[in-house]
């Protein structure tokens, strides 16, 4: 019963042009969400989180937008990189700073030169 | 720079040996998680605790233990290992009310 979903196992874009990775959620529960970045042969490590009182945040070339009523959140890299090639974890957990995460499968992004 | 450190990148282990995966965090977070990745089912919590000597069971603590003596350290245990434990086991550790988790770089284990 995966309650937090990446429906895409992966994912290429063109370097320079914007890349969207997203993510379905099932229990309603969820209130803040967050994404992680992988590489091989790393540990995942954090990247940007979203309030569920908020539908947007931004850092730099990184945007999480959230809807709620569709239980959807997505993740914009604009412009994409090289170096944003990595698989990427949505979580979820039921209160901002909860000790509880529950991931996704991951997407693995592929920029191309 | 903050740091959390798995005691090994790679484990071959055979079936029914005991098994200890050790993890060390630098930053004094009172919470510390094992996970266990696997292709398509993504991270998926085993246990973690929130202080020294308590711990509690994630969504797929069967097979598993752990021990936490020391604020600094936390073990996972395989009692007696089977082959559908093989899979990249990560640490990670956190202060309370942070939203940030940071991660050690994995250890894969192989059980045969």
């Amino acid at each position: 019963d995966q309650q937090v979903k990446q429906n895409s196992p992966s994912l290429s874009v063109q370097e320079g042009r914007i890349s969207i990775l997203n993510c379905d959620y099932t229990n309603s529960m969820f209130d803040y969400f967050l994404w992680y970045k992988k590489y091989p042969a790393e540990g995942p490590t954090f990247l940007i989180s979203i309030s569920s009182i908020k539908d947007k945040n931004e850092d730099g070339r990184f945007t999480v937008f959230l809807n709620k009523s569709a239980k959807h959140l997505s993740l914009h890299i604009v412009p994409s990189q090289p170096g944003d090639s990595a698989v990427y974890f949505c979580a979820a957990s039921a209160r901002r700073g909860a000790q509880k995460l529950v991931f996704g499968q991951g997407t693995r992004l592929t920029i191309n030169p | 720079d903050v740091k959390v450190t798995q005691s090994s990148r790679y484990l071959v282990k055979r079936t029914g040996e005991k098994v200890f995966l050790e993890c060390v965090q630098d930053m004094d977070h009172e919470n510390m998680f094992w996970y266990r990745q696997d292709p398509g089912l993504g991270l998926r919590l085993i246990y973690f605790s929130y202080d020294v000597k308590m711990k509690e069971k994630g969504d797929i603590p069967e097979g598993y233990s752990v021990s936490r003596e020391k604020k600094e350290r936390f073990s996972l245990i395989l009692e007696s290992a089977s082959t559908n434990q093989t899979s990249m086991y990560l640490c990670a550790s956190s202060r309370t009310g942070s939203d940030e988790a940071f991660f050690g770089q994995g250890t894969r284990l192989t059980v045969v």
